[in-house]
């Protein structure tokens, strides 16, 4: 079945640093969402993408859509402590269901 | 708007026996999903409810797990009898549709199987 690989797998960056993550698939999508899940409670959609090449921003997030369709990418500019949590990308091509990747973890540091 | 209700929050049960998750739905939203997430993994889809009909049930494990979402709204999730590896967090999702794709999640039940 299709799967997705988040790259990085976790990362430890200072506050007010920006912070730089992936998403690649084996097959094309035509849609990506990424979440951010915080311990205890359920994922929370950041930001959707429907069309290769699109670029999307929510506050300090952006997001894009690989031209290939085959990845994704989040960007979260001068980070704070509340951005700590899991990074879950989650895409499809249509007819389909989502597929999720296993997750970025991201720690910031005072 | 409220959002995804789940309950309960946390379920402790002994193996072989049964348990059962709810969900309630934003309203309006016409597509509802139960995924199980196990710990360090990401959301794997148990199955997908269209009105009251079930769109895919392909990762379902039919021999234990059985959902219901008998008047389109409401859904209940049943395992029996439990594993030890069926402990994980189960997530209810909803969506306006299956065309439109943001899914919205609820807080999750974490199932424990001693």
């Amino acid at each position: 079945g299709q799967q997705l690989n988040q790259s990085p797998q976790s990362m430890f960056i200072q506050e007010g640093e920006d912070v730089s993550m992936n998403c690649t698939s084996s097959s094309i999508f035509n849609t990506w969402l990424w979440y951010k899940q915080d311990p205890g409670e359920g994922p929370v959609l950041l930001i959707a993408l429907y069309k290769a090449g699109e670029l999307t921003s929510n506050g300090r997030l952006t997001a894009q859509f690989g031209i290939t369709r085959k990845d994704s990418f989040l960007n979260i500019s001068a980070s704070i402590p509340s951005d700590v949590g899991i990074y879950f990308c989650a895409g499809r091509n249509y007819g389909q269901n989502f597929v999720f990747g296993p997750g970025t973890r991201l720690s910031v540091l005072p | 708007e409220a959002g995804v209700a789940q309950s309960p929050r946390y379920k402790i049960i002994e193996k072989r026996q049964s348990v059962a998750f709810w969900c309630n739905p934003i309203s309006g939203h016409a597509t509802l999903y139960w995924y199980q997430q196990i710990l360090g993994q990401g959301p794997k889809l148990l199955i997908q409810f269209q009105n009251n009909g079930v769109v895919d049930d392909s990762q379902l494990p039919k021999d234990r797990f059985s959902a219901e979402r008998l008047k389109g709204v409401d859904s209940t999730l049943k395992i029996q009898p439990a594993k030890l590896e069926d402990s994980a967090v189960y997530l209810c999702a909803s969506s306006l549709d299956t065309r439109h794709g943001e899914q919205y999640f609820g807080p999750g039940t974490r199932l424990t199987v001693t």
